[in-house]
């Protein structure tokens, strides 16, 4: 298994424009995230699903729009970039609603928004 | 809803001393609590989780964790630390039966001097 993969690892954006921030898993886990980490404020939830075609909001969601049409796929949309949004991005997945469930964290997102 | 309060932000020991890193939560029912570490470059990895039971939880590489519920605490030890245990340190609670989000404290960074 991959485990859990995110692409791109890097991105420079310009404000104003938009991307998608791409998050798969082959794990067949139910349950997805997104989480931004910037320094002295640990992670902060973005949106997460749990399942597909379910998500709901998290800490942080203004700025960001998510689906989830597939198991798998977790994508993460800015629709108009800002500086505000330069972070780290980490996208979890985790088997369900089962409390002894482990939350797996891909690798990472470094996005720049000039 | 569910908040994690992590107060030390940064760390600094020698190699050979103990460790405790404060957390605090809040929420009003049952949770499950975790912390996860993340070595310079790397991604989160889960240390330790506590759903249930004995409240005091064994991680890996020697760490373990004492949840006080009368405190709302969840502080993580180690009698002797390495360098290699310099890495960023979160706390993260989920609450309730349903557990769908896992939120995260701010991070307190360890740095052990050799």
């Amino acid at each position: 298994n991959a485990g859990v993969t995110q692409t791109p690892k890097f991105q420079v954006l310009k404000t104003g424009q938009s991307m998608t921030l791409q998050c798969a898993q082959d794990m067949n886990h139910e349950y997805m995230s997104w989480y931004r980490q910037d320094p002295g404020m640990g992670l902060r939830l973005i949106h997460y699903s749990v399942g597909a075609g379910i998500t709901d909001q998290g800490e942080v969601p203004n700025g960001y729009n998510v689906s989830r049409s597939t198991t798998e796929d977790f994508p993460l949309r800015l629709l108009s970039a800002a500086p505000s949004q330069t972070s780290v991005y980490f996208c979890a997945s985790r088997i369900g609603d089962t409390r002894q469930e482990t939350q797996y964290f891909g690798p990472g997102t470094r996005l720049l928004v000039l | 809803a569910q908040s994690v309060s992590q107060h030390n932000h940064h760390v600094i020991l020698s190699e050979a001393a103990s460790l405790e890193l404060g957390c605090n939560y809040s929420y009003g029912g049952t949770v499950n609590l975790f912390w996860y570490v993340q070595y310079p470059g790397q991604h989160l990895q889960l240390l330790l989780k506590y759903f249930s039971g004995d409240p005091l939880v064994k991680g890996i590489k020697g760490f373990e964790a004492e949840f006080i519920k009368s405190k709302f605490s969840f502080n993580l030890r180690k009698p002797s630390v390495q360098w290699s245990d310099t890495a960023e340190y979160f706390c993260a609670v989920s609450g309730g039966s349903s557990a769908s989000k896992i939120i995260f404290g701010s991070g307190t960074r360890l740095s052990i001097r050799p």
